[in-house]
């Protein structure tokens, strides 16, 4: 079974700063990690994900993640955040062997401030 | 191509009631699961269907059931509602070969008086 620690609930940041938003994870199997956004009074938009070769993942909208095994972490990233990037944001974690549901995080609120 | 749509968009049920939620998948997909998310909380698995057979199950009693149909839509029903499954659900579906990557329709929210 896998479980995902998002270490933070919220998280606010002036516009144009940079922000990264934690997420580890367990599991007893080798993993694939993604992350998804959720605008308020929507659905899960996938932002990018972790499968297989580079470490370093990204998303066209400036974000990535990085995999570290070591420290079972893939934490997001963004150099400077918009307004627009205000969101929820969702850690999740699926086993690579098979038909394994996708495990959440509890989900990170990010607010730019203007 | 059209990405994974759900109906309705809100729903309003009584306790003790029964609900039915739909879903469409994303144009080539034949997998299609199912997540529960109350608010505040991050989504929980609720079932997978693939081929129109259950293909997984999380920590969801048996009142919560569900259909796929020849052309991989699918269908949630909950019977016996309760105050606690007022939530938004979501509809995801994948790609054969490729089923780890799950698309995610706009979710039914459904409030439980």
């Amino acid at each position: 079974a896998q479980s995902v620690t998002q270490l933070d609930s919220q998280v606010p940041v002036f516009e144009e700063a940079p922000v990264e938003l934690r997420c580890n994870y367990s599991s007893s199997v080798s993993v694939y990690l993604f992350w998804y956004v959720q605008y308020p009074n929507q659905g899960l938009q996938l932002l990018l994900k972790y499968l297989s070769g580079s470490t370093l993942v990204k998303s066209i909208n400036g974000f990535e993640a990085e995999f570290n095994k070591s420290q079972t972490s893939f934490h997001l990233r963004k150099p400077s955040v918009h307004i627009s990037d205000t969101a929820e944001y969702f850690c999740a974690v699926t086993g690579n062997s098979g038909n394994t549901p996708l495990v959440f995080g509890k989900g990170t609120r990010l607010s730019v401030i203007a | 191509e059209t990405g994974v749509t759900q109906s309705p968009t809100h729903l309003i049920k009584t306790r003790g009631q029964q609900v039915t939620l739909r879903c469409s998948s994303q144009s080539g997909h034949n997998t299609v699961s199912w997540y529960q998310q109350a608010l505040g909380q991050g989504p929980q698995f609720i079932f997978q269907y693939y081929r129109e057979e259950e293909n997984g199950r999380g920590n969801f009693p048996p009142r919560f059931s569900g259909l796929q149909f020849p052309n991989y839509s699918s269908e949630l029903n909950v019977n016996a509602l309760e105050l606690d499954d007022s939530a938004l659900y979501l509809c995801a579906s994948s790609s054969p070969g490729r089923q780890e990557t799950q698309y995610f329709g706009p979710g039914t929210r459904l409030l439980v008086l």
